[in-house]
């Protein structure tokens, strides 16, 4: 089966930079994506990864290195609207459609 | 307008009902997608559509029929559910289901509850 892992909670300063790490094992890779969801929300697509590297945009940035299964997303200049859930989700083996969310990491930023 | 919309906001039913959820988008995606999540739990995949035809039924049991009348449109009819059903069901788009698919638009989900 596919699994994905991420750290359950993290807390972070308003104003600081955080990173929540994503972990993932699956038969077949097509991309790292993560979305933001808000309590009571619906999640929000924030990037996409599919080759190595860095991709930024704005004050968020993700990461993924296929090599060792691992991506990360960054926050730079935490705000409080940022408290939310965040999580990682692949396009796995089951084909182009199914997608596999992670365990989600719930960020709270405090003042 | 990138706006998936869901109805209705909240359900509660009884064991023996039978309703239906809905969800349209207007955005020409071709890819439509429900989801189960139950509270501080990813989003799980139950089903997807591609080009209007049903192309994953991740073992959902047969309480849940979806039903996809044309591109626009995506319900998801559930009759005999149980308790452990109460759940906030949502549904999802995305371009197609290749290149664009990794870019999923949510609407903002039926909170179920089954008593």
């Amino acid at each position: 089966g596919q699994s994905l892992e991420q750290p359950s909670e993290v807390t972070a300063v308003e104003g600081a930079i955080v990173q929540i790490n994503c972990t993932y094992q699956t038969s077949g890779f097509y991309g790292l994506s993560w979305y933001q969801q808000h309590d009571g929300g619906a999640p929000t697509f924030l990037s996409y990864n599919a080759l190595d590297g860095l991709e930024e945009t704005g004050r968020f940035s993700s990461f993924l290195s296929r090599s060792d299964s691992y991506g990360y997303l960054l926050l730079q200049e935490l705000q409080m609207k940022d408290s939310a859930s965040y999580f990682c989700a692949v396009r796995d083996d089951g084909g182009y459609q199914k997608v596999t969310f992670g365990t989600g990491t719930k960020l709270q930023v405090i003042p | 307008d990138t706006e998936v919309t869901q109805t209705p906001k909240h359900l509660v039913m009884g064991m023996t009902n039978k309703k239906s959820l809905k969800c349209e988008q207007h955005m020409g995606h071709r890819a439509m997608y429900w989801y189960k999540q139950k509270a501080k739990k990813p989003p799980e995949l139950m089903f997807v559509y591609s080009y209007e035809k049903l192309s994953i039924n991740e073992s959902v049991p047969s309480r849940f029929s979806p039903e996809c009348p044309n591109s626009s449109l995506l319900n998801l009819h559930l009759h005999a559910l149980q308790p452990e059903d109460s759940a906030l069901y949502l549904c999802a788009s995305s371009q197609e289901a290749g290149t664009g698919a990794h870019e999923q638009y949510f609407g903002p989900g039926t909170r179920l509850t089954v008593t």
